[in-house]
């Protein structure tokens, strides 16, 4: 399984947009990157999920250069409840699944 | 919605004592997995289910730990004899065939406390 690396923190402002890159240089052809939101004493929420280009669903955006060697998860206007930690996975679809691994994310605190 | 749900949501044991975390999946998933997170630490891969058998383990679910799915519908983790460092949230998680590696649904949590 690719190893990825993410910021540990990043703080933003309400109603900004954040960005959050996740590094994957291992990252194997018929990997997908994943990314899970949690929040405190709750099960991680997945969020997006993605092989090239772009995504976009209701929630965020993630952003996948060509060499697929890192991502961003892109957050539109923030909010308070927005502050949780967000996770980048990286693995097979189909045998990656059965091992789903997470690192050790990025806590994004959303200011007033 | 269908979600998976776990019980019970608070359990403290004493240590050495065997315990029994619950989960009922999201009725039409057959991948079933165990999580766990030690407070202020990362989400902790334990095991996967699929077909009535494990399919992966990690070197965290030693003999101490069991799965079983005794009756079609729960999804049962089952620690021997806890231990003080077992104390952490317990997440179930299931999802469909046919989906990605990602698309994990996860219950709330079951919190273990071992003193």
């Amino acid at each position: 399984l690719a190893k990825t690396t993410q910021p540990i923190s990043m703080d933003s402002y309400e109603g900004q947009e954040v960005n959050i890159t996740c590094s994957h240089n291992n990252i194997a052809t018929n990997d997908y990157i994943t990314w899970y939101q949690q929040f405190p004493s709750q099960g991680p929420r997945f969020i997006i999920q993605g092989y090239k280009t772009k995504v976009t669903n209701e929630v965020a955006s993630l952003f996948i250069p060509a060499d697929r060697k890192s991502s961003t998860l892109s957050l539109p206007r923030v909010s308070l409840s927005d502050t949780a930690v967000y996770y980048c996975l990286v693995g097979d679809r189909n045998t990656g699944g059965f091992k789903t691994i997470f690192g050790a994310g990025t806590r994004l605190f959303v200011k007033a | 919605e269908p979600e998976v749900t776990q019980t019970p949501s608070h359990q403290v044991t004493q240590m050495g004592q065997e315990v029994i975390l619950r989960c009922v999946p999201i009725s039409n998933h057959l991948y079933f997995y165990w999580y766990r997170q030690i407070l202020g630490q990362k989400v902790e891969f334990l095991v996967s289910f699929y077909n009535n058998e494990i399919s992966e383990k990690s070197e965290i679910f030693d003999d101490q730990f069991s799965v079983e799915r005794p009756d079609g519908s729960n999804f049962t983790l089952k620690i021997r004899s806890t231990k003080l460092e077992d104390s952490a949230m317990y997440f179930c998680a299931s999802r469909p065939e046919g989906a990605g590696a990602g698309e994990l649904f996860f219950g709330e949590g079951s919190r273990l406390t071992v003193l």
